[in-house]
């Protein structure tokens, strides 16, 4: 089946050491998404791609960066991660832009900072 | 800016209760509308999306109505089972842009 796939599900790292989370989509879709949510929180949007087309939300970290080589992958790093960064982190793809395409989600990478 | 604002949780029900899950929104123009549940350690899974004004969205027995008039997206479901335990999510997408709008989110625990 056509997929969002995360890997890993679950990730340590150790407080300022570089990690990265990736994301894989079979779906062809051209906009692909990074969330982060945590503890009983809404998933807040990091940035998306639309195409190649790099989109930063305002208020995210210069700590987080994005990487998507090709259509399918889209990496997250993380350069220096602290406790705070403690999160689910859910991929998500898109067809295009309207309002009538929903996303599909990925099931996360649990990311825990010791 | 455009936001959601949901019902605060946890909402406890006993098996075959009946649910409503409050969503209202504020966008301009006419955004599409979605709900999302989480089931515990999991990604977000679209439940039902209504993308104009009066649609109504359904899925595995829940039904939302886009209703513009007061500006909400209520989730309900005649008969909830304990499978339906998980958080919902309602969230809107503007005609501007691509990426979704969350509300807070709303804890269901459905009891036996």
């Amino acid at each position: 089946d056509a997929m969002v796939i995360q890997n890993p599900r679950y990730q340590v790292t150790q407080f300022g050491k570089p990690v990265t989370l990736s994301c894989s989509q079979t779906l062809n879709h051209n906009v692909m998404y990074w969330y982060q949510q945590k503890s009983s929180q809404a998933p807040k949007l990091l940035f998306h791609y639309y195409d190649k087309d790099f989109n930063n939300e305002a208020d995210t970290p210069d700590n987080f960066q994005s990487r998507r080589p090709n259509t399918s992958f889209c990496f997250l790093d993380i350069r220096s991660p602290g406790l705070g960064d403690a999160a689910m982190y859910l991929c998500a793809t898109s067809s295009n832009r309207g309002g009538n395409t929903e996303a599909f989600f990925g099931q996360g990478t649990r990311l825990t900072v010791v | 800016g455009d936001s959601v604002t949901q019902m605060e949780g946890p909402v406890t029900l006993s098996e075959e209760a009946f649910l409503t899950i409050n969503c209202t929104y504020t966008a301009t123009g006419y955004p599409s509308l979605f709900w999302y549940v989480q089931y515990p350690g999991e990604g977000l899974q679209l439940l039902l999306k209504a993308t104009k004004a009066d649609d109504k969205g359904s899925n595995k027995g829940f039904e939302a109505t886009y209703r513009k008039e007061t500006t909400s997206f209520h989730l309900e479901k005649g008969s909830v089972q304990v499978s339906d335990s998980a958080v919902y999510f309602c969230a809107l997408r503007s005609n501007s842009g691509y990426a979704l709008n969350f509300g807070k989110g709303t804890s269901l625990l459905v009891t036996p």
